[in-house]
């Protein structure tokens, strides 16, 4: 079980630039979540999906922020254009309905 | 909105001694649970208990309910310092889909 997937690791990237984050989910998994976190506020859910649809995006911050999930076994996370205020990491999540989360272990961003 | 809140925010403590964080949340849950997040790794799960249930145990987790309080406790016996890490409690919305995180508790055990 190779457990969620998520790429780059690491992205530092100017102000204005797109940043596109990646995320795999485990195979089998019909739920999947997109999270930011930082000092100041925690663990924020910014939208998740349930058998690929958008179930609820109230948590996306503006309309900077886009996400799609094409199919079961990917799914993006675009920031367009980035701001040094997104700068955070941000997780990937994924579980069967209901069930406990499996994370990633991030993409660490820094806009500068 | 965050809907647990843990306490304290911050614990140390020796290798070997019991550390006890706790939670509170504001609206019914299905479920409560409590995760761990190690330093630059994504979060954990240890163990979910059910609104039904008073008490779970995991090795050496021991999670409490108190459904009437809307609080949560979780109990690491025995720690070590391996047990270093940030924890958070995590309730469900009626729904089952939204998993909303509390700000989390970053436990320090000394070797």
């Amino acid at each position: 079980d190779a457990g969620v997937i998520q790429s780059p690791r690491h992205e530092v990237t100017e102000m204005g630039q797109e940043v596109t984050l990646r995320c795999k989910p485990i195979s089998g998994h019909n739920s999947l979540f997109w999270y930011r976190q930082t000092m100041m506020r925690g663990l924020e859910l910014l939208i998740y999906f349930n058998n690929n649809v958008p179930i609820d995006d109230s948590g996306m911050p503006e309309d900077r922020f886009s996400a799609k999930m094409p199919n079961a076994s990917f799914s993006t996370l675009k920031i367009q254009p980035s701001e040094p205020r997104d700068s955070a990491v941000y997780f990937c999540a994924s579980s069967l309905q209901a069930q406990p989360q499996h994370f990633g272990d991030g993409t660490r961003l820094s806009i500068l | 909105s965050q809907q647990g809140e843990e306490d304290p925010q911050a614990l140390s403590i020796q290798e070997g001694e019991n550390a006890t964080m706790n939670c509170s949340y504001k609206t019914s849950i299905n479920n409560l649970q409590w995760y761990r997040q190690n330093s630059g790794r994504g979060l954990v799960h240890l163990i979910l208990i059910r609104s039904n249930e008073r008490e779970k145990h995991s090795g050496r987790l021991r999670v409490t309910l108190d459904t009437s309080k809307k609080s949560s406790s979780l109990l690491i016996t025995a720690s070590r310092a391996a047990d270093t890490a940030s924890y958070f409690c995590a309730t469900d919305d009626t729904g089952g889909f939204k998993t909303i995180f509390g700000a989390g508790t970053r436990l320090f055990v000394k070797a």
